[in-house]
C-alpha cells in the first residue's frame, strides 16, 4: 500500500526567503505525482504536474521535482510571498490499470510580511 | 466554464437516513473519484471511476457506494450514514493520460448527527 509523508507538517518563513517542501512515498510504480495549495475553508487548486517518466516541473515562482528511485519530491517556492501562505498537498497516482491515489497530509505555510 | 460540480455543499442530518452527494463535470473527463478530508488524516480516497459502468474502491470505501451510469455524473450514495462519516467530501476528475491534472470541486461539508 502506498504511504505518502509530508514534512515538515508546519512552516513559518519570512517574505522573500526561498523555500523547499518535501513529499515522500514508499511504491515507486507511480504514474504521476501533483501538487496543490488548499487555502482555509476552500478546494484544491492544481499547481504542478509531475509525469512518472519526468524530472521536473516549472511554473512561474514553483518547481517541483520528482526521484523516483528515492521517493521522493520537493516543491520548491522562490521568493516567497505572504499570498503563498496555505497548506500544500502532494497526491501520488499509482500506475497500473487502476489508478489509485494517495494523498499527503500537507504542510501548513505561514508567509510572515 | 470548466468545472467539477458538488451538490449540496452543506448537508446536517441524522443517523440512517439515506442521502446522495452528487458530482458533475462538464470535460468529458473519464477518471471520477470521491474523497474525504479529515483533520489529522489528510485526504483519502473513497472511490474511484476509470469510466462509465468502471468503478473500484478506494482506501476508504466502507459505508459509501457509488455509480457512473453517464460519464458526466458520478454520485456518493451513503446507505445508512453514521457519524463517523462527518467529514469534507471532495469530487474530482481528470482525462486519461499521465500528464492530466485532477480538477476538484469546491466540496461538500456533511455532519451527521
Amino acid at each position: 500500500k502506498q504511504e505518502v509523508t509530508q514534512i515538515p507538517a508546519a512552516l513559518s518563513v519570512p517574505e522573500g526567503e526561498n523555500l523547499v517542501l518535501n513529499c515522500s512515498f514508499t511504491d515507486s510504480a507511480i504514474y504521476n505525482l501533483q501538487w496543490f495549495r488548499q487555502d482555509p475553508g476552500k478546494g484544491l487548486t492544481s499547481l504542478l504536474l509531475i509525469q512518472s517518466s519526468q524530472r521536473e516541473q516549472t511554473s512561474g515562482r514553483l518547481n517541483a521535482s520528482l526521484d523516483k528511485s528515492s521517493g521522493r519530491s520537493t516543491l520548491y517556492i522562490a521568493a516567497s510571498q505572504p499570498g503563498d501562505s496555505a497548506t500544500y498537498l502532494c497526491a501520488v497516482s499509482n500506475s497500473g490499470g487502476y489508478q489509485k491515489v494517495t494523498f499527503g497530509t500537507g504542510t501548513k505555510l505561514q508567509v510572515i510580511p | 466554464e470548466a468545472q467539477v460540480t458538488q451538490n449540496p455543499r452543506y448537508l446536517i442530518t441524522v443517523t440512517g437516513k439515506k442521502l446522495t452527494v452528487t458530482c458533475s463535470q462538464n470535460m468529458n473527463h473519464e477518471y471520477m473519484s470521491w474523497y474525504r478530508q479529515d483533520p489529522g488524516l489528510g485526504l483519502r480516497q473513497i472511490y474511484y471511476s476509470m469510466n462509465v459502468e468502471v468503478t473500484d474502491k478506494g482506501d476508504v470505501p466502507e459505508g459509501y457506494k457509488v455509480s457512473r451510469k453517464e460519464k458526466r455524473n458520478f454520485p456518493l450514495i451513503l446507505e445508512s450514514p453514521s457519524p463517523n462519516q462527518t467529514s469534507l467530501y471532495f469530487c474530482a476528475s481528470r482525462m486519461t493520460g499521465s500528464n492530466q491534472p485532477q480538477h476538484f470541486g469546491d466540496g461538500t461539508r456533511l455532519s451527521i448527527l
